[in-house]
């Protein structure tokens, strides 16, 4: 049971530039997220998903786009990439919505961008 | 609006020596509340959460966190600090009125551990 992992672990980008994160999770969880962590900001909510085939906006959405067209897997896509998006991305899922659900973290993706 | 405030952002102890980490939350209503730990380059786990049952959390590895209404405080200790403590702790809070049933984080305290 590998629980929540990432692909890759760590990319470097120049501006302009395109790529997918890929997050995988073997649990059936339904909900799924995406965060990224800054220094001094804790985490900050991207885009999140309540199942397969629905995606919804966190509180960062801008300049990212997601999918969710398996259960068990949920891309986050930069079309365009920016400076400003140099950051670690954390996926997680949950098995249920609700405020006292656990969410399960992978181990992250470092992304630089030049 | 929820949010979030850990006190303090750097955190030095004595291998032994007893281990507070503070946070301050805010809530419109009974949120829950959780205390997560990423050590470096590691995801994060999970060490305790309150639901609104006991306000005495008892986590892994020998953590607790005390929920206070009255004090808008959920801190987080442990009698003996151990070399494997040392990472970084986020206060994390979740209520009902979040739309989006996401997490808010706070700016997380790294804890560092002296031999």
């Amino acid at each position: 049971n590998a629980g929540v992992t990432q692909t890759p672990k760590f990319r470097v980008l120049k501006t302009g530039q395109s790529m997918t994160l890929l997050c995988a999770q073997d649990m059936n969880h339904e909900y799924m997220y995406w965060y990224r962590q800054d220094p001094g900001m804790g985490l900050r909510l991207i885009h999140y998903s309540v199942g397969e085939g629905t995606t919804a906006k966190g509180e960062v959405p801008d300049g990212y786009n997601v999918s969710r067209l398996k259960k068990q897997n949920f891309l986050l896509g930069l079309e365009s990439a920016a400076p400003s998006q140099t950051s670690v991305y954390f996926c997680a899922s949950s098995p249920r919505l609700g405020k006292g659900e656990t969410q399960y973290f992978g181990p992250g993706t470092r992304l630089l961008v030049l | 609006a929820q949010s979030v405030t850990q006190l303090d952002s750097h955190v030095s102890v004595s291998e032994g020596t007893p281990v507070l980490l503070r946070c301050n939350y805010s809530s419109s209503y009974s949120p829950s509340l959780f205390w997560y730990v990423q050590h470096p380059n590691k995801g994060l786990q999970l060490l305790l959460k309150y639901t609104s049952a006991a306000t005495l959390v008892k986590g892994i590895n020998g953590f607790e966190a005390e929920f206070k209404k009255s004090e808008t405080s959920f801190h987080l200790t442990k009698p003996s600090a151990h070399m494997s403590d040392a990472a970084e702790y986020f206060c994390v809070v979740s209520d009902s009125t979040a739309g989006r049933r996401a997490l808010t984080f706070g700016s997380g305290t790294r804890l560092q551990v002296q031999p």
